[in-house]
């Protein structure tokens, strides 16, 4: 069983580009969580998607960033128009139902954006 | 909101020693806590968590910890550190139903002298 797949691993983006970065779930689970984790900081909650729908942004940045997870296919965490503040690195988690935190979260590799 | 505190930002610790890693939430209610490792370059692993139950909690890799409420802590323990054990240790709290994610301290460093 695969774990938490998220690509690219590393991206480098100049400012003013956007940013995609994917995230496959583990198998059989339909709930994923978005975290970013700047140099130096332990990792800061952004946002928590299940298929087809947002239930929680309130760790977003109101400006540039958004997230989905369709039906089919990898969640998606676009930054538009990157700045330097936007280096990090982002982790995806996810967990089989989102019942609870009695649910462990599963974290991927994370992909580490530079932004020049 | 809850928060976390991880007042130790580097540990240095002699391989075959006992560690152990402090952690301090604010939650008003009985938080969910976890502890996750993180070696350079890698992902969160979950080294054990707590939601109700004995106080003491058994984790991966020979880790324990106990959930104190009277000091709202959560330290990590380990008797005997391996040089491997050498990585970023995170701790987190969540505020139950599912929608809040996780909350993580800063984390700490662990070094492992040999």
């Amino acid at each position: 069983n695969a774990g938490v797949m998220q690509n690219p691993r590393h991206l480098v983006r100049r400012r003013g580009q956007e940013a995609r970065l994917r995230c496959s779930p583990m198998k059989g689970h339909s709930h994923v969580y978005w975290y970013r984790q700047l140099p130096e900081e332990g990792l800061k909650f952004m946002v928590y998607l299940q298929k087809e729908n947002i239930i929680d942004e309130s760790g977003m940045p109101k400006e540039r960033f958004s997230a989905e997870f369709p039906k089919e296919g990898p969640s998606i965490l676009r930054i538009q128009q990157v700045v330097r503040g936007d280096s990090a690195a982002y982790f995806c988690a996810s967990s089989p139902s989102g019942a609870g935190l009695q649910e462990t979260q599963y974290f991927g590799p994370g992909t580490r954006l530079l932004v020049l | 909101a809850q928060s976390v505190t991880q007042p130790d930002i580097h540990i240095t610790v002699s391989e075959g020693a006992s560690l152990e890693l402090r952690c301090n939430y604010s939650y008003g209610a009985t938080p969910y806590l976890f502890w996750y490792v993180q070696s350079p370059g890698q992902g969160l692993q979950l080294l054990l968590k707590y939601f109700s139950g004995d106080t003491l909690v058994q984790g991966i890799k020979g880790f324990e910890a106990e959930f104190k409420r009277s000091q709202s802590s959560f330290n990590l323990r380990k008797p005997s550190v391996h040089w491997s054990d050498a990585a970023e240790y995170f701790c987190a709290v969540g505020a139950g139903g599912g929608a809040d994610g996780l909350t993580f301290g800063k984390g700490t460093h662990l070094i492992i002298q040999p």
